[in-house]
């Protein structure tokens, strides 16, 4: 029952943005959009959520389309410590502690 | 470094050996979790503590045991293993359960012969 939609890899350059897609078309209102990280050999790594509004920290943006069926995270200058995979995760936000981690999108930035 | 750490990092054990994963957190939180990670497989949500008591079971077999002795600790006793729950098992934690972020700790690679 995957709420998400995500291409299987992509890659980038170094020290350019990154923009990764997620579809969530069946999202409902009351449901966040959280997006992990999960570098080799390490435990998952969170990175940032938002509900409906653009959300950005230290570490990347957040696009949340108008209708919220879809969004975009935005590496904006990728390094070599940025090759991962990037999980995009639905979830209500209250009393909803389950991370239903799917394939994700393996990010591979070059040199 | 993220505040939690799990001891050890890799285990390699029989199936008639009895094991523990540890899992200690170093962040105040009161919520802690085992996830399970297969081959080639999502990311599974196998226990939730949230204040020591346990929350959550998704159904997972008898011969994983947690134990959850204070909200900075957490357990889970291995016993009679089959093959296929060789795995990295990943601990988290996070203030409570809710929107908050978890944090995970490195994992135990676990072999099962």
């Amino acid at each position: 029952d995957a709420k998400t939609t995500q291409p299987t890899s992509m890659d980038c350059a170094e020290g350019r943005a990154a923009n990764l897609p997620c579809n969530h078309s069946t999202i409902s209102g009351n449901e966040y959009v959280y997006w992990y990280r999960q570098i080799h050999s390490q435990g998952p790594q969170y990175i940032i959520h938002g509900l409906k509004n653009n959300e950005t920290n230290e570490m990347a943006s957040l696009i949340i389309t108008e209708d919220r069926k879809s969004s975009t995270l935005i590496l904006p200058h990728a390094t070599l410590r940025d090759t991962a995979v990037y999980y995009c995760i639905v979830r209500v936000g209250v009393n909803d502690y389950k991370l239903s981690f799917g394939a994700g999108t393996t990010v591979t930035v070059r040199a | 470094e993220t505040g939690v750490t799990q001891t050890p990092r890799h285990l390699v054990m029989g199936m008639t050996n009895k094991k523990s994963l540890k899992c200690e957190q170093h962040l105040g939180h009161n919520a802690m979790y085992w996830y399970k990670q297969s081959a080639k497989k999502p990311l599974e949500l196998m226990f939730v503590y949230n204040f020591k008591e346990q929350t959550e079971n998704n159904s997972v077999p008898s011969r994983f045991s947690p134990e959850c002795p204070n909200s900075s600790h957490l357990f889970l006793h291995l016993h009679t293993l089959q093959p296929e729950d060789s795995a990295l098992y990943l601990c988290a934690s996070s203030q409570a359960p809710g929107h908050n972020e978890q944090f995970f700790g490195p994992g135990t690679r676990l072999t099962v012969l």
